[in-house]
């Protein structure tokens, strides 16, 4: 069945830090993936998406891309903010009803 | 455009009570979701439906009942709760995948329900 193995947190980094959140999965066929961010008290929402193979999703200077060699969609961004503290989750979707296997999540906490 | 909607935000519950978490979507989606998130376990999905009418089980759905009689809304119970129930619920809803890209699924901001 599918699968999504996610680095465990807490992460720790000062501002404008680089970020790595590395991400792998298991899967049949295609999958998309996904990275959810979860802001404190809020549910969860889409951050980046990449549909198939070496495509790159981004946004608000978050990037990852679809690695299909390494079953990998690592998150990355060049220099956190406070701003960027919270619970990030890598996700892959497909095959019935389009459900998503999440992992476990990991917490970034960005200090001053 | 209020997107998903869950009510109500907080619960506490004695074991063996019963209760109806709702939620409400207002994107016209055909696929619901509810899920249920534990700390250092992620989102498991408990129940899904691809459409009015229709539900189906996830990976977690012991314990739990659904219905979708209405395409906007889907309901979750919890016949006789259990303090193992104790746990943060989010729904969420989509559009149908497409050839092989699945869409993104959109959440509402949860209820926290203990069960005492």
């Amino acid at each position: 069945g599918n699968s999504v193995t996610q680095m465990e947190g807490p992460v720790t980094l000062s501002e404008e830090a680089f970020l790595t959140i590395n991400c792998t999965y298991t899967a049949t066929g295609y999958p998309s993936l996904f990275w959810y961010v979860q802001y404190p008290g809020e549910g969860l929402q889409l951050l980046l998406k990449a549909t198939k193979a070496d495509d790159k999703g981004s946004n608000k200077g978050f990037e990852a891309t679809y690695r299909k060699e390494t079953t990998s969609f690592h998150l990355e961004k060049g220099s956190v903010q406070v701003s960027d503290s919270a619970v990030y989750f890598c996700a892959l979707g497909g095959g019935t009803a389009s459900k998503l296997t999440f992992g476990t999540g990991t917490r970034l906490q960005v200090t001053l | 455009n209020a997107g998903v909607t869950q009510t109500p935000k907080f619960r506490v519950l004695k074991t063996g009570q019963s209760m109806t978490l709702l939620c409400a979507q207002d994107m016209n989606h055909e696929y619901m979701y509810w899920y249920r998130q534990d700390p250092g376990m992620g989102l498991r999905l408990i129940h899904y439906s691809v459409g009015e009418g229709t539900t189906a089980k996830g990976e977690v759905p012991d314990g739990y009942n659904v219905s979708r009689l209405k395409k906007q809304n889907f309901l979750l119970g919890l016949e006789s709760a259990a303090p193992s129930q104790t746990s943060v619920y989010f729904c969420a809803s989509s559009y149908p995948a497409r050839d092989r890209e699945a869409y993104e699924q959109y959440f509402g901001p949860g209820t926290r329900l203990t069960v005492t």
